[in-house]
């Protein structure tokens, strides 16, 4: 298994520009997430998924699209870049079911100029 | 929302000594408690978590205790050895898959 893989794993935008992260897993897992960790701030959630076709909002939402028409693929799409979206985004994954563990992928850089 | 708040944000030890983080939350609805580690860049690792109907969990050199009263839980690593030396991240949910994460523990152990 290759687990959760992510590309790209560094990227720089201009502002305005859009584009997508990618994000597969080959667990099967059900629960799919995006987190961006920025500085002295943990890990914030940004969007999920508990299965094929549903999604929903997390702690910080604006300026991403996502959606989630397979089990492996959840992309993150970045509508029109800006200086504020520079971080390092986390796509994680899980099976349901209590005490399972949540997978990080290994994290794509941006960089918005 | 949730609300966890984690300290200390730098945590510097010597080799063979205890390590604790602490953490507090807000929403009293949560109930899993995961604590991960993240070595610089790398991705974050779970390392234990505890959930709501325990007090108490403990593997080999770390252990983590929750207090629901108080709506504090904390990482104690015994021990402490170099390959402990990273970012500790406490965080909290209500439902296992929608996490609120601390900002995060710099630990360094010195040899």
């Amino acid at each position: 298994n290759a687990g959760v893989t992510q590309t790209p794993k560094f990227q720089v935008l201009k502002t305005g520009q859009s584009m997508t992260l990618q994000c597969a897993q080959d667990m099967n897992h059900e629960y799919m997430s995006w987190y961006r960790q920025d500085p002295g701030m943990g890990l914030r959630l940004i969007h999920y998924s508990v299965g094929a076709g549903i999604t929903d909002q997390g702690e910080v939402p604006n300026g991403y699209n996502v959606s989630r028409s397979t089990t492996e693929d959840f992309p993150l799409r970045l509508l029109s870049a800006a200086p504020s979206q520079t971080s390092v985004y986390f796509c994680a994954s899980r099976t349901a079911g209590r005490g399972e563990t949540q997978y990080f992928g290994p994290g794509t850089r941006l960089l918005v100029l | 929302g949730e609300n966890v708040e984690q300290h200390p944000s730098t945590l510097s030890v010597q080799e063979g000594d205890s390590a604790v983080i602490k953490c507090t939350y807000s929403d009293s609805a949560s109930n899993y408690f995961p604590w991960y580690k993240q070595e610089l860049g790398k991705r974050p690792q779970l390392i234990i978590d505890i959930r709501s109907n325990v007090g108490e969990k403990k593997d080999q050199r770390i252990a983590v205790t929750l207090n629901k009263t108080a709506k504090h839980f904390s990482l104690h690593i015994t021990e402490t050895q170099p390959e402990d030396s990273a970012v500790y991240f406490c965080a909290a949910s209500m439902n296992d898959y929608k996490l609120s994460f601390g900002a995060g523990t710099t630990v360094t152990v010195r040899a």
